[in-house]
């Protein structure tokens, strides 16, 4: 089956540790999101990568880092300068800019800090 | 730049009761609308989009929404609610061109039996 693949599912971190989360995707999509869930505040963007070896800022990026090495992963490293770290984590991909682009998301990681 | 109001955080209703959950949005050029659906502890999954031509648009699950440009309103609907259908449910706008949609805060709906 296609899909998007996040893990953990539940992460817990002392504070002033660096953690990274993981980020894959069978669909063949070009597009790669990070996104940042806090309750009542929707989906705050982290990070893109439209193609392999390039990803911009998106409204939220600092304390955070990512990488593109292959098309089908995104990982996601929350560093220790990120002064809220807590909440929920969704990565999401499209398959470009097509009119009918639609965002496939992953089932979210939790990320707790202690 | 594109914004996203979702004008109820909450809505309870009952079951078999109709429901619409309101979103407005603002942007100078054309857009594309989504609404997703968010049970607990999951990721988003699409509802429905708007993308061109009726502006009456329907989804999974039995929901629906209407596009109205005048108002730049994308108002979700249901004629009967389920239990199942409890969820947090999020608009989207994504200006044509762009690779960024921006998300509501969400709204919470809350079936009761």
């Amino acid at each position: 089956d296609g899909g998007i693949t996040q893990s953990p599912k539940y992460l817990f971190r002392k504070e002033g540790q660096n953690v990274t989360l993981s980020c894959e995707q069978n669909l063949n999509h070009d597009a790669m999101y990070w996104y940042r869930q806090d309750p009542g505040q929707g989906l705050r963007l982290i990070y893109y990568s439209q193609i392999v070896n390039d990803f911009q800022k998106g409204d939220i990026a600092e304390g955070y880092s990512v990488s593109r090495e292959k098309k089908e992963s995104f990982p996601l490293t929350v560093t220790s300068a990120q002064k809220n770290p807590t909440a929920f984590y969704l990565c999401a991909s499209t398959t470009g800019l097509a009119v009918t682009d639609t965002q496939y998301f992953g089932p979210g990681t939790r990320l707790t800090v202690l | 730049a594109q914004s996203v109001t979702q004008l109820d955080s909450q809505v309870p209703v009952f079951e078999e009761a109709p429901v619409e959950l309101r979103c407005n949005y603002s942007s100078s050029v054309s857009v594309y609308l989504f609404w997703y659906v968010q049970y607990p502890n999951q990721g988003l999954q699409l509802l429905l989009k708007y993308l061109s031509g009726s502006t009456l648009v329907k989804g999974i699950n039995g929901f629906e929404a209407e596009f109205n440009k005048s108002q730049t309103s994308f108002h979700l609907r249901k004629p009967s609610v389920h239990i199942s259908d409890t969820a947090e449910y999020f608009c989207a706008v994504r200006e044509r061109g762009s690779y960024i949609p921006t998300f509501g805060r969400g709204t919470s709906l809350i079936v009761h039996p």
